[in-house]
């Protein structure tokens, strides 16, 4: 039973528009949550993170969000750059396991 | 230069065979993972160890087997390789389950 799941398999976005990646978890005690980045024949890279107890964190052109009342979360990135094309994971933590999301692959065209 | 390292970064193995996937960090972390990503599947967690000496078991713990005898050292064992244990493999490593995980540049196993 997958605990943290991103519905989009895929997403495209022109350069310079918004893009939001979205999460859903089902684990009422995962307290801690973070996005990863990952390039093809790479490990995944740390983006940003939000502890339960915030709502929103914010750096730089990327900003997650949390709704915990609708076990939500997203990742807004603005402007998209061409570069930002990679596989986004959501992630959640809770006492000691971190459990990852299936991702979702975002493609940012010119 | 700091970090952490997998070994081998492919490997082609018959059914049926053992097999030690390494995974070594040299920034003292406390918590180490094991995954393995699949098509459509994400990052499924294996085995974690939260500090060394303890260890835990993941989503899919079934046919894998570890060890923390060391801070920096955390072996995945395929006892018995099957063909659905063929997935690209990532050890992780961080201080602590509220700080960033680092993971490895992935091991890529083919079981044949």
């Amino acid at each position: 039973d997958q605990q943290v799941k991103q519905n989009s398999p895929s997403l495209s976005v022109q350069e310079g528009r918004i893009s939001i990646l979205n999460c859903d978890y089902t684990n009422s005690m995962f307290d801690y949550f973070l996005w990863y980045k990952k390039y093809p024949a790479e490990g995944p890279t740390f983006l940003i993170s939000i502890s339960s107890i915030k709502d929103k964190n914010e750096d730089g052109r990327f900003t997650v969000f949390l709704n915990k009342s609708a076990k939500h979360l997203s990742l807004h990135i603005v402007p998209s750059q061409p570069g930002d094309s990679a596989v986004y994971f959501c992630a959640a933590s809770n006492t000691d396991k971190l459990i990852f999301g299936t991702g979702t692959r975002l493609q940012v065209f010119p | 230069i700091a970090g952490i390292t997998q070994a081998p970064t492919s490997q082609i193995l018959a059914a049926g065979r053992r097999m030690t996937l390494r995974c070594t960090q040299d920034m003292r972390h406390n918590a180490m993972y094991w995954y393995r990503q699949d098509l459509g599947l994400g990052l499924r967690l294996i085995h974690y160890s939260n500090t060394a000496g303890t260890t835990g078991k993941g989503e899919v713990p079934d046919g894998y087997s570890v060890s923390r005898a060391n801070t920096d050292d955390f072996p995945l064992t395929l006892a018995s390789a099957v063909p659905s244990q063929t997935s690209v493999y990532f050890c992780a490593s961080s201080e602590d389950r509220e700080t960033e995980a680092f993971f490895g540049q992935g091991t890529r196993l083919t079981v044949v």
